[in-house]
């Protein structure tokens, strides 16, 4: 079965730089949400989008922005990279708004130097 | 306010032993679900079980096993006959019905299964 697909799998910046992490969400769901993990951290969440509008809105810094598109897939943009954004960020997505049933991507693993 | 805690940051067992992973959670609500995850140290998050708050009833799936009870607004996991597989870090997380997307976590509880 398709799973959620997160691209890249890792990357690497430098501070002040800027990162585009991509989210292909599971074949008709609608739903993507996505969560930053700090190293030795549980996963927090940023933000989700359902049907292409933002739903809803966690601790995610000003210094980054997200937007799902009309194919569904979603990007979040870092801009201004520091060395505590360096974490593994998660991408889920799900069929519908407020599902019990969120399938996680396999993650991207950020490094910022 | 809305909580989870997992009071183990991080246990030792040796293989075999049976092992249990506490999980307490807060919440004003009373419909919610409550999530265990494991995550290896390959970093995916693996999604283990989903129960909603209207059922207690306490679930097995093969070596693992679940308790729910709502008085003490506890989710507990338990591993029988623990295999060095099992090592990982495990977490308990809460979501709202119908109220909130995210998925609140909690810190985890780090697992190591010595042979």
């Amino acid at each position: 079965a398709a799973g959620v697909i997160q691209s890249p799998r890792h990357l690497i910046k430098e501070k002040r730089e800027t990162a585009t992490l991509k989210c292909y969400p599971i074949p008709r769901h609608d739903t993507v949400y996505w969560y930053q993990q700090g190293p030795g951290q549980d996963p927090q969440f940023l933000i989700s989008f359902y049907e292409k509008m933002q739903s809803d809105k966690g601790s995610i810094p000003d210094r980054f922005s997200a937007q799902q598109f009309s194919d569904y897939h979603s990007e979040l943009n870092m801009s201004s990279l520091e060395l505590g954004d360096s974490a593994l960020y998660f991408c889920a997505s799900s069929a519908g708004r407020y599902s019990y049933e969120q399938y996680f991507g396999p993650g991207t693993r950020l490094t910022v130097t | 306010a809305q909580k989870v805690t997992q009071a183990q940051t991080e246990i030792s067992v040796v293989e075999k032993e049976d092992v249990t992973l506490d999980c307490v959670y807060e919440t004003r609500d009373t419909t919610y679900y409550l999530f265990w995850y494991k995550q290896p140290p390959s970093g995916e998050l693996v999604f283990l079980i989903r129960r909603n708050s209207f059922d207690e009833q306490n679930e097995i799936s093969g070596r693992y096993s679940w308790n729910f009870q709502k008085s003490t607004s506890s989710f507990n996991f338990t591993i029988t006959a623990s295999q060095v597989v099992d090592s990982a870090v495990y977490f308990c997380a809460l979501s709202h019905m119908n109220r909130d997307d995210k998925i609140i976590f909690g810190k985890g509880t780090r697992l190591h299964i010595l042979p």
